[in-house]
């Protein structure tokens, strides 16, 4: 699975938009963009994936570029519980894909 | 619906002493995994199962044996605990690969090694 870069951190203000940045320069034709979250030693969960189309749902909207080389995760309006850390991962679906690599991610602190 | 349980959700261990993590859910799925979080780091591999019977090894499987007997449950295992297992056991399970491969995580399992 190809690479994600984040940034470690990243502040917003609550009820303001939260976009957060991942670099996926080596992502190959198949592979698939996911977002998770993990608020404060809970497990991870899920929030949106997508290929090359962006994408939106109840939590948040997905934006991935032309070239498929970066992607960003917009939450349109952060509260207090959004604050967490995001993990964006590049991952092939199918048979033979059986796990996801995560990185560090970024921890965004929703500020009051 | 309870999805992903792990249990014991909190244990503290002696050195060399050997225990059990259970993971059962109740989703039906047929992939689940073990990933061990250590403070400051993302989620690493231990072991995943791609169904009943059968397991395979992940990114950090030294020290660790799992068993899958049955398609809701799998069990992790410490032979002889090291204090360099000390950390957050998560549970994961998933539809299969040809499904959108979303994993839902159980709460994590606190572990300490003395």
């Amino acid at each position: 699975d190809a690479k994600t870069t984040q940034p470690p951190s990243m502040d917003c203000a609550e009820g303001r938009a939260a976009n957060l940045p991942c670099n996926h320069s080596t992502i190959s034709g198949n592979e698939y963009v996911y977002w998770y979250r993990q608020i404060h030693s809970q497990g991870p969960q899920y929030i949106i994936h997508g290929l090359k189309n962006n994408e939106t749902n109840e939590m948040a909207s997905l934006i991935i570029t032309e070239d498929r080389k970066s992607s960003t995760l917009i939450l349109p309006h952060a509260t207090l519980r959004d604050t967490a850390v995001y993990y964006c991962i590049v991952r092939v679906i199918g048979a033979g894909s059986y796990q996801l690599t995560f990185g560090k991610g970024t921890k965004l602190s929703v500020i009051p | 619906n309870a999805g992903v349980t792990q249990t014991p959700k909190f244990r503290v261990l002696k050195t060399g002493q050997s225990m059990t993590l259970l993971c059962a859910q109740d989703m039906n799925h047929e992939y689940m995994y073990w990933y061990r979080q250590d403070p400051g780091m993302g989620l690493r591999l231990i072991h995943y199962s791609v169904g009943e019977g059968t397991t395979a090894k992940g990114e950090v499987p030294d020290g660790y044996n799992v068993s899958r007997l049955k398609k809701q449950n799998f069990l992790l295992g410490l032979e002889s605990a090291a204090p360099s297992q000390t950390s957050v056991y998560f549970c994961a399970s998933s539809n299969s690969g040809r499904s959108t491969g979303e994993l839902f995580f159980g709460e994590g399992s606190r572990l300490t090694v003395l």
